[in-house]
């Protein structure tokens, strides 16, 4: 089945700074792919969904890159504040379940 | 409001115990799943149902059923708890036939005893 990695883990940059989040996925079959946000103690919320190329999210600050022939997935925020700090989580679609990458824990700090 | 909701939202259990996680949804999403998320396991998908009356085994269903009594309800039962199914548990509902995405309920934390 599907596998997804997910990197890095853990990650801490600057208020203002950038900050990117890369997941590989296996399976050529998957076709569709979220971002999902979790705030400590909270669910998750959707952040960002893309089955094309290249999907821009320019009002919260954050840039979302599927390169299908790498099977690569990305998250860059582009200048990161501490609002952001959170987990953040890839998932690929492939016959109706999701496959979560494992998570990054990401700190914004002043 | 929420859509997505579950009961409880803690939960100690006591080992050999039978433990009943509820999700309710007024999406009106033909699809439910039931996760579990582990530090350093990310989510896992536990059972999942395609409508009222269907469920199907995810990639991790030892231990665990699921009932589908209903469009809006879908229950995970854990018939004899054991300590390492104390876990977070969370529910979602996502549309048949849509792009796939989820949405997610609060989140039940389980300790089991």
């Amino acid at each position: 089945g599907e596998q997804v990695e997910q990197r890095p883990p853990h990650l801490s940059v600057r208020e203002g700074d950038s900050a990117v989040i890369t997941c590989t996925y296996t399976d050529p079959n998957s076709y569709y792919f979220f971002w999902y946000k979790q705030e400590p103690g909270a669910s998750l919320q959707l952040l960002m969904k893309v089955f094309s190329s290249t999907e821009i999210n320019e009002g919260q600050g954050f840039t979302v890159l599927l390169n299908k022939k790498d099977k690569r997935l990305s998250l860059n925020l582009t200048a990161a504040h501490p609002g952001d700090s959170a987990a953040y989580f890839c998932a690929a679609a492939n016959t109706g379940k999701l496959t979560f990458g494992h998570g990054t824990i990401l700190r914004v700090h002043p | 409001e929420a859509a997505v909701t579950q009961s409880p939202r803690n939960k100690v259990a006591v080992t050999g115990g039978k433990v009943t996680l509820s999700c309710n949804q007024t999406n009106n999403h033909n699809n439910m799943y039931w996760y579990r998320q582990d530090t350093g396991h990310g989510l896992r998908l536990i059972h999942y149902s395609y409508g009222a009356g269907s469920t199907e085994k995810g990639d991790i269903p030892d231990g665990y059923k699921a009932s589908r009594p209903s469009q809006e309800n879908f229950s995970l039962i854990l018939e004899l708890a054991t300590p390492s199914q104390t876990s977070v548990y969370f529910c979602a509902s996502g549309v048949l036939g849509g792009r796939y995405e989820q949405y997610f309920g609060p989140g039940t934390r389980l300790t089991v005893l």
